[in-house]
Order: structure tokens, then sequence, then C-alpha cells
């Protein structure tokens, strides 16, 4: 079973504009992470961002994590059509080993 | 190579055939991650090794699903009498534990099965 939901399913813009997809989760975590997936490959991490972190820049992303409403957003400014791709979220829980838990995904279109 | 490697990248099965999904993590990885991925869906859980223990087999289907790590490096995930429902790309990933606190997976690109 899935553990986050990723909003929207999907979403299309043009080069230049800002993208921003939105995760929610169910149980406690210790960290969530964000993963890009190009079409036919195997997913790439982008960026982590710990339960006791509000907010993490990487380049043109920035990741916020809201624990007490159970959700974090992605942002990716100036988007290209290199960016076009599916993002996932994906939840380590507190405690015990680090099981890796993804949710459903957003794909991302950005147009020339 | 420094990546995860995964072999065959396809395949096809006829049903009730068995297959064997291969997986070479970066080196030194102590964690390995199986997952399946239906299409338009996130990779779902299969199974979790920390070097040659399976600690965690809880997302396998069935027991026609069968993993190993033997020596803590190399993985086969294995599958007997496939179903068409078994049709999915075949994930595979590890990571380095940092003191037990987390870190990245590192994903191959995957086997695509096809049962017919």
């Amino acid at each position: 079973s899935q553990q986050g939901e990723e909003d929207p399913q999907a979403l299309s813009i043009q080069e230049g504009e800002n993208a921003t997809m939105n995760c929610s989760y169910k149980t406690s975590i210790n960290n969530l992470q964000w993963y890009r997936q190009n079409s036919g490959r195997g997913l790439v991490h982008l960026i982590l961002i710990r339960s006791n972190e509000r907010e993490k820049h990487s380049g043109r992303l920035r990741v916020t994590l809201d624990t007490s409403k159970k959700s974090s957003s992605l942002l990716i400014t100036a988007s290209r059509a290199a960016d076009t791709a599916s993002y996932f979220c994906a939840t380590g829980p507190s405690g015990g080993y680090q099981k890796v838990t993804f949710g459903t995904g957003t794909k991302l279109q950005v147009i020339p | 190579g420094a990546g995860v490697s995964q072999s065959p990248r396809y395949k096809v099965a006829k049903r009730g055939q068995d297959v064997a999904l291969r997986c070479d993590p970066i080196s030194g990885h102590v964690s390995l991650f199986w997952y399946q991925q239906a299409l338009g869906q996130g990779p779902e859980f299969l199974t979790y090794f920390q070097n040659e223990a399976q600690l965690d087999k809880s997302g396998l289907p069935s027991d026609r699903f069968f993993a190993e790590r033997p020596e803590g490096s190399v993985s086969t995930l294995k599958i007997q009498r496939t179903q068409q429902e078994d049709s999915a790309v075949y994930l595979c990933a590890s990571s380095s534990l940092d003191g037990g606190q987390s870190s990245p997976l590192h994903f191959g690109n995957g086997t695509r099965l096809t049962v017919t």
C-alpha cells in the first residue's frame, strides 16, 4: 500500500513557470524524500528533509515539511523542459529500520 | 560502474514460467530494497535486506516470490510460476547506513517483466 499521496496527479506548465507538488502521508516519519523518475528509468533522489526540519533548498528545488499536518510540498522554480518527469515523495518511518514507502506520484509536463 | 545495475533490462515470460531478476548494488552499500512498480503507479515495497539478512519481506505478494542476498552484495528476486498480474517493473535500490540516520536510495533502471 502507498504511504503517501501526491497532489495533483498531473501538472502541465510552460517553461519558466514554477511547479508545486504536494504530498500527504499517514504515519509518523523520520524523514521525507523526493525522487524524480524519467520515463523508463529508475528513480533519482532529489532531496531529503528530516522530521525536525521545516524547509530545505537545493538549487531550484524548495521543500517544506509540516509534520503537524503530515504534509510536504516540492517547489521547482523556473522550470525547464528537462524537468518533465514523474515526482514521488517517500517517507522513512520513525523507529526501526529505514523502510522507505513511496507515494502515488505527480506527473509533470513542462512545455517548451 | 558506480551505480546500481539490474539485469535483464526486459524479460518476457510465458505464464507459468519461473524468472530470476538480478541486482548489483553499489559496492559497500549495506541496505538493499526491492520494489514493484505497476504502470502509472508509485513503487510498492517488496522486501529489504541488511547485508545478507532479509529483515522484512512483508511486501512480497505471495509465496511465489522469493528473494536472496547470500553474500550481502548481489541480490536475486525469483518469481515462480509467473502470472499475468506479475507484469510490472521491478526496481532494486541500495543505500548506505549512516549510524542509523536516513540516507537516500540509489535505484537501478529496473527490469520490465511482461508475462504473456
